[in-house]
């Protein structure tokens, strides 16, 4: 497994504002992958950041929305732009650990956004 | 569309009984299924992986896949009511890891 840790735990922001999560990894993973769980649902891959070059996003997730920095093998930031409420969710850092495509996951950060 | 589908609950069970949590997936192709466990107010923690069609059992825990009907389960033995919790069923139909929405399981003393 991987120790994650996820930097803010919970944020309360204004409509409009943005928000940086970071997220580091105790060992070098070649990905670092960002989810978002909403409330009541459950987890919605946004997209995988690879060191080095540009990140992969899902359908229906865009750059100007969340970008993503990938800096080094043990650290990646996800901010969240332009936020409204329906962005009020809880987004999750997740690492590969193993090969068998098992992923491992930070302790989330809440985010409210009024 | 890929699916991976779970009934939300809730599954209430007695201590000591066992507990069945279900779920189907849509992709024949998948290949890798995993079971996690959630608390509530926290992340996803892995609890079993399972490739090969059959059981496969870790302490009291036992996980079950069936390509065929495209099913997998996870047993939990003589439930804790510290098992309480939502449990994803989460499965690769290609590169991607694809989530439930999870079982809620409800272990009364």
């Amino acid at each position: 497994s991987a120790v994650i840790s996820q930097k803010p735990s919970r944020d309360i922001c204004q409509r409009g504002t943005s928000l940086t999560i970071q997220c580091q990894v105790d060992s070098q993973v070649t990905m670092m992958f960002w989810y978002r769980q909403q409330p009541g649902q459950s987890l919605t891959l946004i997209a995988t950041a690879n060191q080095g070059s540009e990140a992969t996003y899902e359908s229906g997730f865009v750059i100007d929305k969340f970008p993503i920095s990938r800096p080094n093998l043990t650290f990646s930031t996800l901010t969240v732009s332009n936020m409204s409420p329906e962005d009020s969710s809880i987004y999750l850092c997740s690492v590969d650990v193993g090969g068998a495509g098992e992923k491992y996951f930070g302790p989330g950060t809440r985010l409210l956004v009024l | 569309q890929k699916e991976v589908e779970q009934n939300s609950g809730p599954l209430s069970v007695p201590e000591g009984a066992i507990a069945s949590l279900n779920c189907t997936y849509s992709d024949r192709g998948s290949q890798s299924f995993f079971w996690y466990r959630q608390y509530s107010g926290k992340s996803p923690e892995l609890i079993m992986f399972i490739y090969s069609n059959g059981d496969k059992e870790d302490g009291r825990f036992t996980a079950q896949l069936n390509k065929a009907s495209q099913y997998v389960s996870l047993l939990i033995r003589d439930s804790q009511p510290s098992d309480s919790a939502t449990y994803l069923c989460a499965v690769i139909p290609d590169s991607t890891l694809t989530f439930g929405k999870g079982t809620m399981l409800l272990v009364s003393p």
